[in-house]
């Protein structure tokens, strides 16, 4: 059964710092993964995916990287602002398999950038 | 063009009540989710629908829990019998079809059992 690990659970930085958002998972046997965002009361905002074959994918300040055999992927977000915070979610979808593509979840973990 | 979804935005609910939530996926979307997302824990996997079928079920926590989609298109999640650890933000996602590297997710109903 796969396993999503997102440590820790929670993080504060001050405005203008440069972070890094770890992610793991148990079975490398993945189609992608995918970072997502997501503000209090509200749903799922997609940042970035990256395919099984890709080692990267970069969009604006955000850049995350994946190595499928070791299981890790991280977020890196360049010169963080208060409006990054949030919570950010990461999700592998397995290899397909005819049934279906369902996503399984880290717990996420919840940024504060202090101005 | 409008994006997934979901009412109520939020339910509050007696213990032992029944109660509907409703998903209204992309116009088009085949592939259709059910997570649930309770107070500490991750996104977890309820029910998936291709079309009206969901051929899978593995994700549903217990017989109170059932869904269903009709024409295609809306799904409504029941859950009979509300516990107090129902409680929690019930997400819907759709994807064009299966096969699809995105899943776009609605708002969520915030499900609250007293």
């Amino acid at each position: 059964k796969q396993e999503v690990t997102q440590i820790p659970a929670a993080l504060s930085v001050p405005e203008g710092e440069n972070l890094v958002l770890n992610c793991s998972f148990t079975d490398s046997a993945i189609y992608n993964l995918q970072w997502f965002r997501q503000d209090p009361g509200k749903g799922l905002t997609s940042l970035l995916l990256i395919q099984s074959s890709q080692r990267e994918q970069t969009s604006g300040r955000l850049n995350a990287s994946l190595d499928k055999s070791s299981g890790r992927s991280t977020l890196y977000i360049a010169a963080s602002q208060p409006g990054d915070s949030a919570t950010y979610l990461c999700a592998v979808r397995p290899r397909y398999t005819g049934a279906n593509s369902k996503l399984t979840f880290g717990k996420g973990i919840t940024l504060s950038v202090r101005p | 063009g409008a994006g997934v979804s979901q009412s109520p935005s939020n339910k509050v609910t007696e213990k032992g009540k029944d109660v509907e939530l409703r998903c209204d996926p992309i116009s088009g979307h085949t592939a259709l989710y059910w997570y649930r997302q309770s107070l500490g824990q991750g996104l977890e996997f309820l029910i998936y629908f291709q079309g009206n079928s969901a051929p899978d079920k593995s994700g549903l926590p217990s017989d109170r829990f059932s869904a269903e989609r009709t024409g295609g298109s809306v799904s409504t999640l029941t859950i009979q019998r509300t516990q107090q650890e129902d409680s929690a933000v019930y997400l819907c996602a759709s994807s064009p079809d299966p096969y699809s590297e995105e899943q776009y997710f609605g708002p969520g109903t915030r499900l609250t059992v007293t």
